[in-house]
Parts: C-alpha cells; structure tokens; sequence
C-alpha cells in the first residue's frame, strides 16, 4: 500500500518561510487528492489544504494567504507556509484524500518556529 | 463550515468495559462525509470509520460508528488495552475539512 513520509527543516525563523515535502512510495501521487494537516503539540487538528495532480489547490480560509502547494514530481509534493510565527509550530502531516476522508498519513515532522 | 464538538473530552473506563464517543455538529452534515479517527502518542491518525458507520480497512469489529445529521456516536463494544487513545471525528463539506478536538479514552 501506499506510503508517505515528510521531510524538511525542522526549525524555520520567525517572518520565514515554512517548506516541506512529502514523498509517496509504493504508488504516485495519479489519480488522487493529497492534503496538508498540522497539529500544534497537544492540541487538535487542523486541515490546511489539498492538491491534486494537475497542480489544482484548495485551502483552508483561516490560512489566508499563506500557504502555498505544488506537485513536484509523480512521487513528490509540497507545502510552503509563509510569514510564519509561533503559532505555526506543530507537527505536520501530509495524507492522501480518500472521498472525504484521509486514509494514509505519514508519521508526520516536528516544525518549530524560534530564532 | 460545520464546528463539530466532541463529548466527553476525557473517558475513563477499565478494559472490557464499553465507550461510547459523541460528536456534535454546528449544522447538518451528510453521513457519507463523517469519519473517526484514533490517534495515540507519537502516531499519525489513524482512519477508523467513514461514511458515519463504515469500519476502514483492518478496523476491529468492536468499532461502530453510527448517527445522521447533526449527532453522531462512535462506539467501542468492549475496550482492548490497544484502543486507550485520543479519538477525532472530522466532517467535510463546502471544499473543507474540520475536525472535533477530540476524545481521550484513558484507563480507569
């Protein structure tokens, strides 16, 4: 079955830019819908956005602007938060969309965001 | 966007016993966009039940999930020491995902 697995900084600077990259083995990225969804330590979760293989983004309204997704290749996508402060911090997960659901997620990454 | 509230924030019960999970939404939500997930520490979420009462892949009979409208239940028949966990149900609808802030099952 398909896997995911996130990758990139764990520590990004106040005012920065976030960006992660979540890759899929034992399958490509054809024929679904990939989300972003992030969870600041000890609390719930939050759905941040979701791509498809054409390059098509939707987002969660609360992230205004902010965020910013893009396939990389059959096998890679990735996430770009911008002007991030404290708040951002949490451990971020990419997951496939099945329906209206999720039903593979990576282990999730740690995101801190500190000078 | 629907706001779903999740009862009780914390269950304590002993293994074998029942758990019953509520989860209200702020406003209608169709059946086929309600889903459970059970996530424990250090682990990504893991997909439960979809479409209100469908067990996923691999889930346990012991699962169910149940409800229509606005009011939806999950229910774990009979607690295995594995299933003591923070659960989340999550509805999708008008191009976005919400999820409740969760349950804690927690041993007694």
């Amino acid at each position: 079955q398909v896997q995911l697995q996130e990758s990139g900084p764990g520590l990004v600077e106040p005012s920065g830019t976030l960006s992660l990259t979540c890759t899929v083995s034992g399958g490509s990225i054809s024929g679904s819908y990939w989300t972003w969804i992030r969870q600041p330590a000890g609390k719930g979760l939050e759905w941040m956005g979701r791509i498809y293989e054409t390059g098509y983004t939707d987002h969660n309204p609360s992230l205004k602007s902010r965020v910013t997704m893009s396939v990389d290749t059959s096998f890679q996508f990735s996430l770009r938060l911008s002007s991030v402060t404290a708040a951002d911090t949490a451990v971020y997960y990419c997951a496939r969309v099945f329906g209206a659901y999720f039903d593979q997620w990576g282990q999730g990454v740690l995101v801190t965001v500190s000078s | 966007e629907a706001v779903l509230t999740q009862s009780p924030g914390t269950l304590s019960l002993s293994p074998g016993e029942r758990a019953t999970l509520s989860c209200r939404a702020s406003q209608s939500v169709s059946s086929l966009n309600l889903a459970w997930y059970q996530q424990k520490p250090g682990q990504a979420p893991r997909l439960l039940i979809f479409g209100a009462s469908s067990r996923a892949t691999g889930i346990p009979e012991r699962f169910s999930g149940s409800g229509s409208g606005t009011d939806f239940t999950l229910t774990i028949s009979r607690l295995e020491p594995e299933d003591f966990a923070v659960y989340y149900c999550q509805q999708y609808g008008n191009s976005l995902w919400t999820f409740g802030q969760g349950t804690k099952v927690e041993i007694k």
